[in-house]
């Protein structure tokens, strides 16, 4: 199975900073990453698919990087209503496998 | 717009057997388009993917090596439904399950239903 993992496990921001989150995964996954953002007792949503692509819906400030092994999740501009856990997902290989998450605090 | 919601009960006993189902709405289960997903979440494993089953002319499964030989994903075509059955629960099966749908060829998991809280207790 691909490991995923993600830096850092929290992190805490206040609004209008830039906030990146890196994930890592154990074998090369070309563009087969994904992120999702999961608000506290909700379901996950996809935020980003294919490393850089923008779900419909999700606002631009949301954007992702990467290719290979590292990738790179990035707020350009942190919001109140981006308090959440963000996962990565690789879609390169049967089992799909998520990132611990990080979990993302408002100072 | 896809929606799936599931049912179930929330409290097994260990060693019986867990039971979930997940109506679809805005799509079919027989599409031969879409993977239809089960997944789980725990504080000590994380989000874990299960198993799925799709139609390709015929009915497909795969299942993640950890609960082999203990889960069956069915579909049902008559209810436009699929279904998640665990057997020999423990408590380490206690978690949060989530069905949810893939583009085939996407490897994107949504929608997610709504999840629901299983306990494995006596």
């Amino acid at each position: 199975d691909i490991q995923m993992t993600q830096s850092p496990s929290s992190l805490s921001a206040s609004v209008g900073d830039r906030v990146t989150i890196t994930c890592r995964s154990s074998q090369s996954i070309s563009s087969y990453l994904n992120w999702y953002q999961q608000k506290p007792g909700k379901a996950p949503k996809v935020l980003i698919y294919a490393v850089s692509s923008l779900q419909s819906g999700v606002p631009s400030r949301f954007s992702g990087s990467g290719s290979g092994t590292d990738f790179t999740l990035t707020i350009s501009s942190l919001q109140p209503e981006d308090l959440a856990t963000f996962y990565c997902q690789q879609s390169y290989s049967i089992p799909f496998t998520f990132g611990p998450g990080t979990k993302v605090d408002i100072k | 717009q896809v929606q799936l919601q599931q049912s179930g009960p929330g409290l097994v006993k260990p060693s019986q057997t867990l039971s979930l189902t997940c109506a679809i709405s805005g799509d079919s289960v027989s599409s031969n388009s879409a993977v239809w997903n089960w997944i789980r979440q725990s504080p000590s494993r994380g989000l874990e993917w299960l198993g799925r089953t799709y139609y390709r002319s015929k009915w497909y499964n795969e299942y993640a090596v950890s609960v082999k030989s203990r889960i069956s994903i069915n579909p049902d075509t008559s209810k436009n439904q699929f279904s998640l059955q665990l057997n020999s629960v423990t408590p380490e099966d206690t978690a949060v399950y989530y069905c949810a749908k893939v583009r085939s060829g996407s490897g994107v998991f949504d929608p997610w239903g709504q999840g629901t809280l299983v306990t494995v207790s006596s």
